[in-house]
């Protein structure tokens, strides 16, 4: 059974980098037939989709937050990556890693879910 | 970016009702909608994708329909546990975004 696993620093300084990881398990982070994302959800708000990334490293992007967010997969350790620089206030939610599917290289709808992990920005 | 606005905003019902839960895009997608269930301090679980297809293990108390820019998430019976917050996503045009949630409370 697929599981995802965030991990990473709770607190974040502002204007500093917000670094996750996400541990891929029960399945592989190769597969041709997934893209893995980012999506994250402050308080009491809709969630908000970050990006996604294919194992090859092909990636897409929120425009809002394509300045500042990167992505990465390393397939050997089955993990990929999220860094979003220059961080806020703004910026403090539960960020989830997760599997989608895709038709025809574009993200779709995300059939599993990491825990979520709860970064706050703070000085 | 599509807008998805989720109607109602709170559904207050019983055990046994049936609950219908509205997404409007802004723009035409097709039927690329999804819905999810959120409970608190837990991870959306998908429901429905391609605006009718049940994922896996989901019961067959919940349907959903539409096309277009009209979508509707239905509860045949509500359960105990399907009092919680609903969302619709759509990934017909990129950024895919998300509804602003129609939380489903008891009466």
């Amino acid at each position: 059974q697929l599981q995802l696993q965030e991990s990473g620093p709770r607190l974040a300084r502002p204007s500093e980098t917000l670094s996750l990881t996400c541990d891929v398990s029960g399945g592989s982070i190769s597969s041709s037939d997934y893209y893995w994302g980012w999506i994250r959800q402050s308080p009491g708000n809709r969630p908000e989709w970050i990006g996604s990334i294919f194992y090859s490293g092909t990636t897409h992007y929120n425009p809002a937050l394509r300045s500042r967010a990167t992505i990465s997969v390393d397939t050997s350790k089955s993990q990929f990556f999220l860094k979003l620089k220059s961080v806020t206030a703004a910026d403090t939610a539960v960020y989830y890693c997760a599997r989608q599917t895709f038709r025809w290289l574009v993200p779709r709808y995300i059939g599993s879910w990491g825990q979520g992990t709860l970064v706050t920005v703070s000085a | 970016e599509i807008v998805l606005t989720q109607s109602p905003g709170t559904l207050s019902s019983s055990p046994g009702e049936r609950a219908t839960l509205s997404c409007r895009a802004s723009q035409r997608i097709n039927n690329y909608i999804a819905w999810y269930q959120q409970k608190p301090g837990r991870a959306p679980r998908l429901l429905i994708y391609d605006a009718s297809s049940r994922a896996s293990v989901i019961p067959d108390r919940f349907s959903g329909s539409g096309s277009g820019t009209d979508f509707t998430l239905t509860i045949s019976r509500l359960e105990p546990e399907d009092f919680a917050v609903y969302y619709c996503q759509q990934y017909g045009s990129s950024p895919l975004t998300f509804g602003g949630g129609t939380k489903v409370d008891i009466k």
